[in-house]
């Protein structure tokens, strides 16, 4: 069964860069059907999709934060990453990673990481 | 403000049915596919229904979904108090060219 797991650090400072990985587990990260993607959740708040990349390393993001994010991926380790630069205290979120195509189209996400809570304080 | 609209809460008794309604515009609901998802406390979200309709293997036939025009609804009967969640719908917009999602609605069985 496929497994999503983020790490990172859980505290940044402002200004700063946030950085997280993804870890896949019981599948394949190669897969043409796939993209993997970033979504956040502010505290109490809903959700909001960061962007995702596909196997060939397209990638796709939120107009809103195209211009801090980078997502790469790392085939061989099974692996995704999400960079956001410039943080404040807006980014203070839980960060899901998880993926989305196949058998469900493009954009439902039908594999999530359980989260990892990033506060941006000094 | 979301670009999909979601009431903030619903409820209702156990074994009753309940609907959630999303409102969204041509750009998004109107063309794309609908989704939606299910937040237990303090877990991640799961996928309940895409492509409007369907629903992923292991997602009970109580929980069902729909679209017309521009708004989609998420139906769920025989209503559990495990159902008693957050559940957020979701599509791609393709004027903002960003996946979307709405505010959530809070769902409490009485």
């Amino acid at each position: 069964q496929m497994q999503l797991q983020e790490s990172g650090p859980g505290l940044v400072k402002p200004s700063e860069t946030l950085s997280l990985t993804c870890t896949v587990s019981g599948g394949s990260i190669s897969s043409s059907s796939y993209y993997w993607g970033w979504i956040r959740q502010p505290p109490g708040k809903g959700l909001e999709w960061i962007g995702s990349i596909h196997y060939s390393g397209s990638t796709y993001y939120n107009p809103s934060l195209k211009s801090r994010v980078t997502i790469s991926g790392d085939r061989s380790k099974k692996q995704f990453s999400l960079n956001l630069n410039s943080v404040t205290a807006a980014d203070t979120a839980v960060y899901y990673c998880a993926r989305s195509g196949g058998d469900y189209g493009d954009y439902a996400f039908d594999s999530w990481g359980q989260g990892t809570l990033v506060t941006v304080s000094s | 403000q979301s670009v999909l609209t979601q009431p903030p809460s619903v409820s209702a008794a156990p074994g009753q049915k309940v609907t959630i309604s999303c409102s969204g515009s041509s750009s998004n609901i109107g063309n794309n596919y609908v989704s939606w998802y299910q937040q237990l406390p303090g877990t991640a979200p799961k996928l309940l229904i895409y492509d409007n309709n369907k629903r992923p293997s292991g997602i009970p036939d109580r929980f069902s979904g729909s679209k017309s025009g521009t708004s989609a609804t998420l139906g769920i009967t025989g209503l559990q108090t495990g159902d008693e969640a957050d559940y957020y719908c979701a599509t791609w917009d393709s004027s903002l060219t960003t996946e979307v999602f709405g505010g959530g609605t809070k769902l409490t069985v009485l």
